[in-house]
């Protein structure tokens, strides 16, 4: 078990470009989320994938965000025309969809730096 | 919805001294109560959780936090505190149905001083 990663760790971008994070969740875990967390608060819920499927989507999730998890493993975060707004820590999770806890493991995250 | 409230954004504690971090919450249904723990630069780690059964649950750490339903708190406790217990002090929760994302408060910063 080699826990849940994130790459990059650090992006710094200019506004307007586009961006892509990955998330590699644990292998065995088929249920998959993605939160954002700023400067002085707790992370907010974006989505969340069962396997390949996006069953969750957060009214935090504009046109400009988009998430897939095409084979049901990785997952890409793609924020396009990046706004300052944007600068975040982006943080995956991953959970085992059985069981009454459906415990949360969280990667280190992907800190988005937008000037 | 829930919401969850940490009444308290930055804790300074004595090394060796107890602390206590507050955690409200607001649900209209059942809901499962967690602390994470943030160290500087690195995800949250999972401290503790209440599922059902005894309202007090501990940590491997020394932590613990007592589940009370009346009050709807989850106040996480420490007796004697570490240098390395300094970090930021995440509560959320979930509901009972379906495997849905954890709602968070704000954190508390905890700072052990020397």
């Amino acid at each position: 078990d080699t826990g849940v990663s994130q790459n990059p760790r650090h992006k710094i971008t200019k506004r307007g470009q586009n961006v892509t994070f990955r998330c590699d969740p644990i292998s065995e875990h088929n249920r998959l989320y993605w939160y954002r967390q700023t400067l002085g608060q707790g992370p907010e819920f974006l989505t969340y994938f069962q396997n390949e499927a996006q069953l969750e989507k957060s009214r935090l999730l504009s046109d400009r965000f988009s998430a897939e998890r095409p084979k049901g493993s990785f997952s890409t975060l793609e924020i396009q025309r990046t706004e300052q707004g944007d600068s975040a820590m982006y943080l995956c999770a991953s959970s085992f969809g059985q069981g009454k806890s459906y415990e949360q493991y969280f990667g280190p995250g992907t800190r988005l730096t937008v000037t | 919805a829930q919401s969850v409230t940490q009444l308290d954004s930055q804790v300074p504690v004595f090394e060796e001294a107890p602390v206590e971090l507050r955690c409200n919450y607001s649900s209209s249904v059942s809901v499962y109560l967690f602390w994470y723990v943030q160290y500087p630069n690195q995800g949250l780690q999972l401290l503790l959780k209440y599922l059902s059964g005894s309202t007090l649950v501990e940590s491997i750490n020394g932590f613990e936090a007592e589940f009370n339903k009346s009050q709807t708190s989850f106040h996480l406790r420490k007796p004697s505190v570490h240098i390395s217990d300094t970090a930021e002090y995440f509560c959320a929760v979930r509901v009972l149905s379906g495997n849905t994302p954890l709602v968070f408060g704000k954190g508390t910063r905890l700072s052990v001083i020397a």
